[in-house]
């Protein structure tokens, strides 16, 4: 299986700054016959399903705010809030689907 | 609109087994697949596997292998998700979720409500 292992575990932000979480797999995800990163990222808040944020590593789902972006290929990958708002405040997982999907282990954001 | 309504919560005994339901409307249901993850309490989550709602072609976790079964029924658009021979291990809020391809494993873009279940003697 393809590990996926994150970074931080979790940070605290202020209001307003930027929050970068980094997200690296054991092996490249990205597959060469069409030169796509199989790797999504989603937030989970409390009490509720996970949410999908972007895929194919750096396409935002639609109705996402574009404070939220992705970028990487191979085994790096990160995703990045931009201006950290208070509703943010959520575990986010990264998640591989070059092979049997596996996620990442999860990451806090909280604000500072 | 695209919703995802799963079975309501189960107690099961170690041993047992469990089958979860996962309702779908608002979208054609053959154009897609359904996905279940797991999140044991205050764990991250753990993809289980996936089935094609065009063909029923599966794809489990090789950890499940031998104890999960995964099957669509398209003339009610649901999904069944059984998981057998079930230890406390087992105990956790179960998800389905649409995978935005019916012929390849992807992601899930829609996500059921979740049904915990516990297994405790």
């Amino acid at each position: 299986d393809i590990v996926m292992t994150q970074s931080p575990d979790s940070l605290a932000v202020s209001l307003g700054e930027r929050a970068t979480i980094n997200c690296k797999s054991s092996r490249s995800v990205l597959y060469s016959s069409d030169n796509k990163n199989y790797l999504a990222w989603y937030q989970q808040k409390p009490g509720q399903p996970p949410k999908l944020l972007i895929y194919w590593a750096s396409t935002r789902e639609s109705g996402v705010p574009d404070r939220f972006s992705g970028s990487g290929s191979g085994t790096d990958f990160t995703l990045t809030i931009s201006s950290l708002q208070a509703e943010d405040v959520a575990v986010y997982y990264c998640q591989q689907a070059y092979s049997t999907p596996t996620f990442g282990q999860g990451t806090k954001v909280e604000i500072k | 609109q695209v919703q995802l309504v799963q079975s309501g919560a189960e107690v099961k005994k170690p041993g047992a087994s469990v089958k979860v339901s996962c309702k779908a409307s608002g979208y054609t249901f053959t154009r897609y697949g359904i996905t279940w993850v797991r999140q044991a309490p205050g764990q991250g989550l753990e993809w289980m596997g996936w089935i094609s709602a065009y063909n029923g072609k599966t794809n489990y976790a090789q950890k499940f292998q031998g104890r999960v079964n995964m099957v669509t029924d398209t003339s009610t658009s649901t999904s069944y998700m059984e998981l057998t021979s079930l230890t406390s291990d087992d105990t956790a809020v179960y998800y389905c979720a649409r995978d935005s391809s019916a012929t390849t494993v992807t992601w899930g873009d829609y996500w059921g409500q979740g049904t915990l279940v516990t297994v405790s003697s």
